[in-house]
């Protein structure tokens, strides 16, 4: 099933913060963030798996809260390149390397 | 390090017809995933396969199918093409079978005539 995200768009000025946040209704063993710019691929920013152990960019920070199988995406003091769709995938245990995707996040970020 | 490479990047065919799609893994990955992104559903999981086998799929009709070779490259292909195949087909690799980061490569994209 697939994971809702919230909010669904989100504008921003340049040095504002922003939290996305990826809920599932399913057991999760890792959480993947990923943001698109239009006509480009997906790029990764972070995972966070089960357990604790999380990977990702310095400027981008995460969280995972097992028992409620939701994670949240800290964006703080924001810049243009931030511009872009976020997304979250969700992976279960027992089928890893599939990733089952949010709706995506629209973010704009203002001068 | 290079990164995923696929080919083509784009692509037109003709309602039933057949296509092929190449994924070239970063070096050392041997995981590839493939997804489909459209306006409408998004981006959805088609499989995945490691060391020649297919481990997972999704929920998609029996004309996609896909196969990796010895050297970790991956191939998909899809036959007698629908308009709704039009797409952006993304492939994904990961080093290993387990939970780890995938990367994206830049994608084809499919436009059914």
């Amino acid at each position: 099933q697939q994971p809702v995200q919230s909010p669904q768009a989100v504008i921003l000025r340049e040095g504002e913060d922003a939290v996305i946040n990826c809920s599932s209704s399913k057991a999760l063993y890792s959480v993947h963030w990923y943001r698109q710019k239009h006509g480009e691929a997906p790029v990764f920013l972070m995972i966070l798996l089960k357990g604790g152990e999380q990977k990702g960019h310095e400027k981008i920070s995460a969280s995972f809260n097992e028992k409620k199988q939701q994670s949240s995406l800290y964006l703080t003091a924001s810049q243009l390149s931030y511009s872009g769709t976020y997304f979250c995938g969700t992976e279960g245990a027992s089928n890893t390397g599939k990733l089952i995707f949010g709706q995506g996040t629209t973010l704009q970020v203002k001068p | 390090k290079a990164g995923v490479t696929q080919t083509p990047r784009y692509l037109i065919k003709t309602r039933g017809q057949q296509v092929t799609l190449s994924c070239s893994p970063i070096s050392g990955h041997r995981s590839v995933s493939w997804y489909q992104q459209t306006p409408g559903q998004g981006l959805q999981f088609l499989f995945e396969y490691f060391s020649e086998t297919q481990r997972n799929k999704g929920n998609f009709p029996g004309r996609f199918s896909g196969r990796q070779f010895s050297n970790s490259r991956s191939e998909m292909n899809v036959s007698t093409l629908e308009l709704g195949d039009s797409a952006l087909y993304l492939c994904a690799t990961r080093i290993g079978s387990g939970a780890g980061e995938q990367y994206f490569g830049p994608g084809t994209r499919l436009t059914v005539t």
